[in-house]
């Protein structure tokens, strides 16, 4: 079974950083490219970034370019998004996801989200 | 990069049928799309992936009621025989080289 645990949200105070963490199982994670996507509190999706199987290849959204680092150690399973110079607009749940099939396709799997809270 | 348009609601009865609308932005027509269905205080789940031909490849586990078709730049999400649990919000996204898009989602009410 396929599952994905994202941990590392809470509250941090504007300029401040954070990483977050998304725990895989149930498939060969270094086969596969991942993303994250954030969702503010009543608001729509947001793809915030994704990285290859391998780690090679990153890509961003413009929103967070320069303040985002996605990265992957394929032997520990783990995905991680270090935020840095946080805002109150990045505060949203972020979600990582499986993209199974490749980039060119939907996320086959979600977990379950971690919230991050930038405030004062 | 490509832009998606949604309506931001729609609504219909128990039982019945909904069409809902995702529309690409002029030079991206051809592009492929998925739908992801959003059930309150859950994570987004992948309905289907729908290609500018009309065809599509269902997610796991998605009913038969949910079905996929093309118009255009238009992309169309069917939910046939509505139920209580398809009150959700529903997002098409689609992709190119190096970035992801996301519509602005359709919040569907099941009267």
């Amino acid at each position: 079974e396929v599952q994905l645990v994202e941990s590392g949200g809470g509250l941090v105070q504007p300029g401040g950083s954070l990483r977050l963490s998304c725990a895989v199982s149930g498939f060969i994670f270094s086969s596969y490219a991942m993303t994250w996507v954030r969702q503010a509190p009543g608001k729509g999706l947001e793809w915030v970034s994704a990285i290859s199987g391998s780690g090679g290849s990153t890509y961003y959204a413009d929103s967070v370019k320069g303040r985002f680092t996605i990265s992957r150690d394929n032997s520990k399973n783990t995905l991680y998004l270090q935020m840095f110079s946080l805002r109150a607009e990045d505060t949203a749940v972020y979600y990582c996801a499986l993209l199974g099939s490749g980039w060119y396709s939907p996320p086959d799997y979600w977990g379950q989200g971690t919230l991050v809270t930038v405030s004062s | 990069q490509p832009v998606l348009t949604q309506s931001s609601s729609a609504s219909a009865s128990l039982g019945s049928s909904v069409k809902l609308t995702c529309t690409l932005s002029s030079g991206h027509s051809s592009y492929t799309i998925a739908w992801h269905q959003q059930q309150p205080g859950k994570a987004p789940r992948n309905l289907m992936k729908l290609e500018n031909s009309g065809s599509y490849n269902k997610g796991s586990g998605v009913a038969d009621r949910f079905s996929g078709s093309s118009s255009g730049a238009d992309r169309y999400l069917t939910i046939s025989n509505l139920q209580s649990e398809d009150e959700a919000d529903y997002y098409c996204e689609t992709w190119d080289s190096n970035t992801r898009v996301f519509g602005g989602g359709t919040k569907l009410t099941v009267l």
